[in-house]
């Protein structure tokens, strides 16, 4: 176990709604990032926050957005939703200076009807 | 043109034998390689990096051919443990903070 949670582990919602996920991050990472995983492709990167703030950011349209909270766990906020948005939303924590090595929590998998 | 590419596979291979993956990276720049292991409805887990020397972790051996973009992963003495999907992974360029994964490629070892 890598010490990353995400919750729900599975969300139902229909086209246009919107949803927000959560993810609380290994003990001592400072550092989010979150994944889109649809089905039968790899990891998409979305977005990552350093300290509370954005830092990089995907080809994701900005009805993606996210926080990091002061005790860096985070939130991926996804408006309007579209059919296409169906996936496995990953999140992965890690310490600055080792961005390479991403600890991923178990995802949240998303379906929109 | 993807920034990595593999063989989706499947692969489907004996117990015991060798089977070799490998992946293509389109950014010159690109820093770090790695590779992943996913298992079905999991999420990825590092199984190792890959250095220019090449590395080996017990069964398994990385290569990483720079001047071809290209990255392999060999597993020897395959178990049926080893059934999962392999992830290959680059960091595109120094100072990036985001992974650039292959669609990976699916592993079945057979009893």
């Amino acid at each position: 176990e890598t010490g990353v949670t995400q919750s729900p582990t599975h969300l139902i919602k229909t086209r246009g709604q919107q949803v927000t996920l959560r993810c609380s991050s290994q003990s001592g990472h400072n550092t989010v990032s979150w994944y889109q995983q649809a089905l039968g492709q790899g990891p998409q990167f979305i977005f990552q926050y350093y300290r509370e703030e954005e830092n990089g950011r995907g080809n994701f349209p900005p009805r993606f957005s996210g926080l990091q909270f002061p005790n860096y766990s985070s939130e991926l906020n996804v408006n309007a939703l579209e059919l296409d948005d169906s996936a496995l939303y990953l999140c992965a924590s890690s310490l600055p200076q080792f961005t390479n090595e991403q600890f991923f929590g178990p995802g949240t998998r998303l379906t929109v009807l | 043109r993807k920034e990595v590419e593999q063989d989706p596979g499947p692969f489907n291979v004996p117990e015991g034998a060798t089977v070799a993956f490998n992946c293509t990276y389109s950014n010159s720049a690109s820093q770090s390689f790695f590779w992943y292991r996913q298992d079905c409805r999991k999420e990825p887990k590092l199984l190792m990096s890959v250095y220019s020397s090449g590395n080996e972790d017990g069964r398994f051996t990385a290569q990483l051919n720079r001047a071809s973009q290209y990255i392999s992963l060999l597993i020897r003495d395959s178990k049926l443990s080893d059934s999962a999907t392999y992830l290959c992974v680059v960091n595109p360029e120094a100072g990036a903070n985001n992974l650039f994964f292959g669609t990976g490629t699916r592993l079945t070892v057979i009893p």
